[in-house]
């Protein structure tokens, strides 16, 4: 069965610092691999995806993340955050995208301190 | 730009009530789902849809659920007799090809 592990549950960074979220996951074929965030109240947006080709994806707002097989790994970065970062962050992994669902991790809380 | 829409945003029933929670898809696309989060926890997929007919479902998704596309734009979850536990977020997602777009979800408190 497909699994997502988020090991951090929550993250502080300070404004203007770099950012890594870890996501490793565990999947028998080819991963399609999505991270979405989640503001306060609200549902979740796709930040970015990777299906296949070019191991380093970029996504929307500044962030990216590369997929690195040998580690069945899928981090997400952004250089620099900004307070409006905020937000709950999820990985998840789907097997062959259309109909199948995806499959979430527990989330990571990301505080930004000024 | 074309977003997934929900009603209502949230949803007070008594246990043991039918409930239905409505969704409006973006409209080209093929392939519909719903999810739900419990507070404080993961998101969890219940059940896709497409072409008419349910193409997938998890273990939670029992005979309480059910899905329907009534028309050519809602796309409808129903349970048929809530329980305290089923007070979540629920979701509605909707994939042309390989991407979920979700909707704001609804709240549904059982009480």
């Amino acid at each position: 069965a497909q699994s997502v592990t988020q090991p951090d549950i929550h993250i502080t960074v300070s404004e203007g610092a770099s950012l890594e979220l870890r996501c490793n996951y565990s999947y028998g074929a080819t991963p399609y691999l999505f991270w979405y965030v989640q503001s306060p109240g609200q549902g979740l947006q796709l930040l970015l995806k990777y299906f296949s080709g070019d191991t380093l994806v970029q996504g929307i707002k500044g962030f990216e993340a590369e997929f690195k097989r040998s580690q069945s790994s899928f981090n997400l970065r952004k250089p620099s955050v900004h307070w409006s970062d905020a937000a709950e962050y999820f990985c998840a992994v789907g097997a062959r995208g259309g109909a199948d669902g995806l499959t979430f991790g527990k989330g990571t809380h990301l505080i930004i301190q000024p | 730009e074309p977003e997934v829409t929900q009603t209502p945003s949230h949803q007070v029933t008594q246990m043991g009530q039918e409930v239905i929670l409505r969704c409006v898809p973006i409209s080209n696309h093929l392939y519909f789902y719903w999810y739900r989060q419990i507070l404080g926890q993961k998101v969890e997929f219940l059940v896709s849809f497409y072409n008419n007919e349910i193409s997938e479902k998890s273990e939670i998704f029992d005979d309480q659920f059910s899905v329907e596309r009534p028309d050519g734009s809602n796309f409808t979850l129903k349970i048929r007799s809530t329980k305290l536990e089923d007070s979540a977020m629920y979701f509605c997602a909707s994939s042309g090809t390989w991407e979920q777009y979700f909707g704001p979800g609804t709240r549904l408190t059982v009480t």
